[in-house]
């Protein structure tokens, strides 16, 4: 199995909603990431963890919250967003973290906070 | 500091033509390369890679590599586009601590 999941594939909310996204992989990749990529943009990274662990935050707000329940799932959770928060949610696993770190990714959630 | 350029935008090409997309970068060390696709509202895909060995690196759907270290240059050709090919396309090198940096992207319009 070579695929990282999303799930939900679109989702709309509105400010005051709470709501997750979730991530899923089978590779035993050891290290997975969250980024948000905006229209015609590259993607930018806002989580990582390895091991289970959080090893990167990039200064996300903190409306944003995620979660490593196991080696296979990641999660993230959204609170109290803003409409700039609209935007390709990407989710992607890697073996490691050094500078070969081949990332695949997941097919998106597109999100859209109104 | 390290960076990647893709020096276009956009490019358009007719289908069945050839095709070349630039990617130049800068890095210190010696960088591990990525080509990856994206089509419209899906998420990305690795075209090919490059970490050592032979300069000109083969890759999915009939792509292809090639890294240039005197030019700092990994620029992707296919021969013979098909309407499919039609996406972004991302250039990225590897950088420690869990971190791809990103070119900008170059869009691929393809005439029928």
């Amino acid at each position: 199995d070579t695929e990282v999941t999303q799930t939900p594939k679109h989702l709309v909310m509105g400010m005051t909603n709470k709501k997750s996204l979730k991530c899923e992989q089978h590779m035993g990749h050891r290290a997975m990431y969250w980024y948000k990529q905006k229209a015609k943009k590259p993607p930018e990274l806002m989580f990582v963890y390895s091991y289970e662990k959080l090893s990167i935050n990039e200064s996300v707000p903190s409306r944003f919250s995620p979660e490593c329940p196991n080696s296979s799932l990641l999660n993230l959770h959204l609170h109290a967003l803003q409409p700039e928060d609209s935007a390709l949610y990407l989710c992607a696993s890697s073996f490691g973290g050094g500078t070969d770190n081949e990332q695949f990714f997941g097919p998106g959630t597109r999100l859209t906070v109104l | 500091a390290q960076s990647v350029t893709q020096p276009d935008i956009h490019i358009t090409v007719s289908e069945g033509a050839s095709l070349e997309l630039r990617c130049n970068y800068s890095y210190g060390a010696t960088p591990y390369l990525f080509w990856y696709v994206q089509s419209p509202g899906q998420g990305l895909q690795l075209l090919l890679k490059y970490f050592s060995g032979d300069t000109l690196v083969q890759g999915i759907k009939g792509f292809e590599a090639e890294f240039k270290r005197s030019q700092s240059s990994f620029n992707l050709r296919k021969p013979s586009v098909h309407w499919s090919d039609a996406a972004e396309y991302f250039c990225a090198v590897g950088d420690s601590n869990y971190q791809l940096i990103w070119g900008a992207g170059t869009k691929l319009i393809i005439k029928p």
